[in-house]
């Protein structure tokens, strides 16, 4: 089954304690990318990545961190999370940018006190 | 930044009305897409319109695009309350852009029996 798989789904963590995200497709897709959902706000991008080891930021990349080594895999790190960091985080993928549709994870559903 | 942005925020009606959503954006685009979301759950493609077309159709969907107001229309007709949900529009960077997506703030759409 096509899909896109993030994990953990729920995560409540402490302030600048390291976590990262991660998302997986198998659909052999080019394009990856990350999104935080705000109440009222949409979603809004944080990084994308075109295809392996070439990423680009978004609208809101400040406190995170992405990389892509495997076309599969693109993890969302958080290198010291804060209370403003408190999201639901979507990852998509597409076959090649924007210009395509998108594929969604479940969502990830991260706490930070 | 924002570039789409939805009219109404929120809108009820009745099962076998229709329901019509608006999106605005701000800069020139390569297509325009429309997504569903199901209560805090993954976004789920409904339809893609690229610049050079003006409308498109799939199922009980209409879409439309003037290029020149810088606006799309999601139109769902004989509505039924599992059509409740949150819409989004979401946009291309466009030519300065790039790769970026950009989604609006989304209409909820309550539909009842």
């Amino acid at each position: 089954e096509a899909q896109v798989t993030q994990n953990p789904r729920y995560l409540i963590t402490v302030t600048g304690k390291k976590l990262t995200v991660t998302c997986s497709q198998n659909m052999n897709h080019e394009y990856m990318s990350w999104y935080r959902q705000d109440p009222g706000l949409g979603l809004r991008q944080i990084y994308y990545s075109m295809n392996v080891e070439v990423t680009d930021k978004g609208d809101v990349p400040e406190g995170y961190k992405v990389s892509r080594k495997e076309k599969r895999n693109f993890p969302l790190i958080l290198e010291s999370p804060s209370p403003n960091q408190t999201s639901l985080y979507f990852c998509a993928s597409s076959f090649q940018g924007s210009l395509y549709e998108q594929y969604f994870g479940p969502g990830t559903r991260l706490t930070v006190t | 930044s924002q570039q789409g942005e939805e009219d109404p925020q929120a809108l009820s009606i009745q099962e076998g009305e229709n329901a019509t959503m608006n999106c605005s954006y701000k800069t020139s685009i390569n297509n325009l897409q429309w997504y569903r979301q199901n209560s805090g759950r993954g976004l789920v493609h409904l339809i893609l319109i690229r610049s050079n077309e003006r409308e498109k159709h799939s199922g009980r969907l209409r879409v439309t695009l003037d290029t020149s107001k810088k606006s799309s229309s999601l139109l769902i007709t004989a509505s039924r309350a599992a059509d409740t949900a949150s819409y989004f529009c979401a946009t291309d960077g466009g030519i300065t852009g790039g790769f970026k997506t950009i989604f609006g703030a989304g209409t909820r759409l309550f539909v009842k029996a």
